[in-house]
């Protein structure tokens, strides 16, 4: 049983086209994550859920939008996709952050 | 906000040294911790220190959480081909928000 489950495993689609990525855990944690992972491999936080309020909003555009409809699943909608939003998405779920996340495998964004 | 260097940025070994890497921050953390991401997978925890100058061993790993709570060392001995990765430290700060603050990450190259 995968923990911490995310699709598509790839996604290319054309600029100015809407996406969504769907994450979904069954370690029974209380808190999501969506990060992303730039060319150079840097980790950056976008949001964070606890059992579905939204906690942790960095300064991400307005595009991305998160929604967790139950705390075992963390969606991630993203509007008038840009080139810039080339990327790997990783979702990533905890008990708590000092115990560590576990991640899913990542979703590879390619914008044309 | 908070950052932690982590260096050496790559570095390229042959099969059988022994590796090390560090990470440090100008703050300090609570907790401690290393992953490893392969190519096309999400990071995986590796180990996880919660007490200053703690020495944990996972199999041929091992890490260190620095006494002065502001860095962590990785050691891999014996290093084999499979050992291919980035790894990252990531550094939590109790009474901080629900994240971890991750390091840029080490690639690691084994030559056979």
């Amino acid at each position: 049983d995968t923990a911490v489950s995310q699709t598509p495993k790839y996604l290319v689609t054309q600029m100015g086209n809407d996406k969504s990525i769907k994450c979904e855990q069954n370690l029974g944690h209380d808190t999501m994550y969506w990060y992303k992972q730039d060319s150079k491999k840097f980790l950056k936080i976008m949001f964070s859920y606890n059992n579905k309020e939204l906690i942790i909003n960095e300064t991400v555009p307005n595009r991305f939008s998160p929604k967790s409809p139950d705390k075992a699943h963390l969606n991630l909608h993203i509007n008038s996709l840009e080139l810039g939003d080339s990327a790997v998405y990783f979702c990533a779920s905890s008990a708590g952050a000092w115990v560590g996340y576990t991640f899913g495998s990542g979703t590879r964004l390619t914008v044309v | 906000g908070q950052q932690l260097n982590q260096s050496p940025q790559s570095m390229f070994i042959q099969e059988g040294e022994d590796v090390s890497m560090n990470c440090t921050s100008s703050s300090i953390f609570n907790t401690w911790l290393w992953y490893k991401q392969e190519p096309g997978e999400g990071p995986v925890l590796l180990i996880a220190l919660y007490k200053a100058g703690e020495l944990t061993s996972n199999g041929r790993l091992t890490a260190q959480f620095g006494i002065t709570r502001k860095d962590s060392f990785l050691n891999i001995s014996a290093s084999i081909p499979s050992d291919v990765g980035i790894y990252f430290c990531a550094g939590h700060s109790q009474g901080g928000s629900e994240k971890l603050v991750f390091g840029k990450g080490t690639k690691l190259t084994v030559n056979p």
